[in-house]
């Protein structure tokens, strides 16, 4: 059974820094393409980043992060993260990894969701 | 970028009414499109993909069709589980991977 398990959530003040984790069971995670897509209260789903099954420097992220967010991966761990720099109350949003629909694809949708951890910037 | 509008934003019906609901892009993507569905406090659950076919599990009541820009998500009877917002979700002109603002069902 295919598993993402997220952690790292919580507030942090603004100009504070995270981290976000996502443990992967049930396939071979080296195999498939990884993303971060975040959902502000009451709001849409909005795709963040994402990176190729292989790392490295085939990373992608929305307009909104970068520069401040930085996507990678330990394929040995099975582990994706996702480092947040320079939060901002825009950032406030439930934060899900996700899987792309297929191996060695990163161009595609995603299938397979965490179930989501929340990051609130207040001070 | 690529900008998908859903509509519309809520829609209610009764159980057993077939319901449609809408997504256009601002740009052709061809089939690379799929359909999710969140219910309150839980993670989007892929339901179509390639527009039109339905992911593993996904009851034959759900149905995408489309190409293009215009493309329609149909629940033929619709149910009380199948209360949740219904996002779609362009993949073929990335980065960035963009949603639609999506539409919220509601049972009469």
């Amino acid at each position: 059974e295919v598993k993402l398990l997220q952690s790292g959530g919580g507030l942090v003040q603004p100009g504070g820094s995270l981290r976000l984790s996502c443990g992967a069971s049930g396939f071979d995670f080296r195999t498939y393409a990884m993303s971060w897509v975040r959902q502000a209260p009451g709001k849409g789903l909005e795709w963040v980043s994402s990176i190729s099954e292989s790392g490295g420097y085939d990373t992608f992220y929305a307009d909104s992060v970068k520069g401040r967010f930085t996507i990678s991966r330990d394929n040995s761990k099975k582990t994706l993260s996702l480092d947040m720099t320079s939060l901002r109350a825009g950032d406030t949003a439930l934060y899900f990894c996700a899987r792309s629909a297929g191996t060695y694809a990163l161009g595609i949708n995603f299938d397979f969701w965490g179930q989501g951890d929340l990051v609130i910037v207040s001070s | 970028e690529v900008v998908m509008t859903q509509s519309p934003a809520t829609l209610s019906g009764s159980p057993g009414e077939r319901v449609t609901f809408s997504c256009r892009a601002s740009q052709t993507v061809g089939t690379n499109l799929a359909w999710y569905q969140q219910k309150p406090g839980q993670a989007p659950r892929l339901l179509i993909y390639g527009a039109s076919t339905r992911a593993t599990g996904i009851p034959p009541r759900f149905s995408g069709s489309g190409s293009g820009t215009d493309f329609t998500l149909t629940i033929s009877s619709l149910q009380s589980e199948d209360v949740a917002s219904y996002y779609c979700l362009q993949y073929s002109n990335w980065p960035p991977w963009t949603f639609g603002q999506g539409t919220k069902v509601e049972i009469k």
